[in-house]
């Protein structure tokens, strides 16, 4: 039982390339989700997913996409990178009901030349 | 408006006891987490508060108060280990599917 991993751990982008960050989840979650981390600003929301092919905005989505074709799995797509998308990226997943726990997965760090 | 407010840095020593403050204004609230994370790695779960009162789990409490909008994280017997940042967040039904709400989190120094 993995939990929650991410694709890649590093990536070194320049400004306009792109790029999919991958994260994958074994718990049969139903909600997943994208954070990023940026210093002195604490998690913000980018975008999440209450089921296989549902995906809603979240605080600050601007730039980024995302697809869940399949449960265990989330994407979230950079189109054309800029300098300001330079972060750590997190995954995070939770069953639906309960407390409703999120686990995180490991963070991507990005950064955009 | 949602906001939530806690202490940028503190510093303890070990052995000693800290208490991290969290203030939250939200809508809809449901639930209160206390997250966990060390530099360079994921935030872990430490605990959670839906109802008032203090919840126990080894060296670490959380107590809530509702009608106050406030929380703190207790940690009992201080350890090295124990240094990271603390993140506290809100959980509200306020049109995001109960979507978590972070603090920008408290980074607690243990010394010797």
């Amino acid at each position: 039982n993995a939990g929650v991993t991410q694709t890649p751990k590093f990536r070194v982008l320049k400004t306009g390339q792109s790029m999919t960050l991958l994260c994958a989840q074994d718990m049969n979650h139903e909600y997943m989700y994208w954070y990023r981390q940026d210093p002195g600003m604490g998690l913000r929301l980018i975008h999440y997913s209450v089921g296989e092919g549902t995906t809603a905005k979240g605080e600050v989505p601007d730039g980024y996409n995302v697809s869940r074709l399949k449960k265990q799995n989330f994407l979230l797509g950079l189109e054309s990178a800029a300098p300001s998308q330079t972060s750590v990226y997190f995954c995070a997943s939770n069953k639906r009901g309960g407390t409703d726990t999120q686990y995180f997965g490991p963070g991507t760090r990005l950064t955009v030349l | 408006g949602q906001n939530i407010d806690q202490p940028t840095e503190m510093t303890a020593t070990e052995g000693a006891i800290v208490q991290i403050n969290c203030t939250y204004q939200t809508s809809g609230f449901n639930g209160l987490f206390w997250y966990q994370q060390h530099a360079g790695e994921a935030p872990t779960f430490l605990s959670y508060n839906v109802l008032d009162g203090l919840e126990e789990k080894g060296r670490f409490s959380s107590f809530l108060s509702r009608s106050k909008g406030y929380s703190y994280l207790l940690l009992k017997e201080l350890q090295m280990k124990d240094s990271a940042s603390y993140l506290c967040a809100v959980r509200n039904y306020g049109g995001s599917q109960g979507n978590l709400i972070f603090g920008k989190g408290t980074k607690l120094s243990v010394k010797p």
